[in-house]
């Protein structure tokens, strides 16, 4: 099973500024990574696939990278709506799919 | 629009068995994979199987073989997951997804809201 581990737990920033998340998996999962964004009691929306795909209407703002076992989800400038947790997904080798630990962005 | 919605919250005693609906609209139901995601109170995400409505082929997560049965019925664009021998650990809030492409090897483009299943005795 592929063990991802997002960092950090918690990040605190302030509205306009850049916020930069990581993802390590225990081995390569390729280009294979997804991620996503979680708001209490809503649904997970799916922010990036394939590593670096914006999904369809995600804004510019968000921006993934890496390949392998080291990813990178950026938000270039945080506006209120993007306080949230953010979690990844491996998609490469599975049974079992898995997912990150998750990131709460909270307001600085 | 793409919309999944799913039956409400749910209580039940230890060993019991619950079954969550999951009705898709919005997409031709048959040719995308549903997949079932739960999150246990402070805990990150399980997988724990996928269906395709097209034939009802499944895949299990090993964690859950035996005690989850995912089932759809296509006249009602509708998807199924039963949890049977219930326990403490089985409360959390549970999430069906759809694929975004046709294989089941794809991340999720849409999620429903979610259902709690709290087992109390």
């Amino acid at each position: 099973e592929i063990v991802l581990t997002q960092s950090p737990a918690t990040l605190s920033v302030s509205p306009g500024e850049r916020a930069t998340l990581s993802c390590r998996a225990s081995r390569t999962v390729r280009n294979d990574l997804a991620w996503y964004q979680h708001k209490p009691g809503q649904a997970p929306r799916l922010l990036i696939y394939g590593a670096s795909t914006r999904a369809t209407g995600i804004p510019a703002r968000f921006s993934g990278s890496g390949s392998g076992t080291e990813f990178t989800l950026t938000i270039s400038s945080l506006q209120s709506e993007d306080f949230a947790v953010y979690f990844c997904q491996q998609y490469n080798n599975w049974p079992p799919l898995t997912f990150g630990g998750g990131t709460k962005v909270e307001i600085k | 629009q793409v919309q999944l919605l799913q039956s409400g919250a749910e209580v039940k005693k230890p060993g019991a068995s619950v079954k969550v609906s999951c009705k898709a609209s919005g997409y031709t139901f048959t040719a995308y994979y549903i997949h079932w995601v739960r999150q246990a109170p402070g805990q990150g995400l399980e997988w724990m199987g996928w269906i395709t409505p097209n034939s009802g082929g499944t895949n299990y997560a090993q964690s859950f073989q035996g005690r989850v049965t995912l089932t759809t019925d296509t006249s009602i664009s509708t998807a199924y997951m039963e949890l049977s021998r219930l326990t403490s650990d089985d409360t959390a809030i549970y999430y069906c997804a759809k694929t975004r492409g046709v294989v089941p090897w794809e991340p999720f483009d849409y999620w429903a809201q979610g259902t709690l299943v709290t087992v109390s005795s």
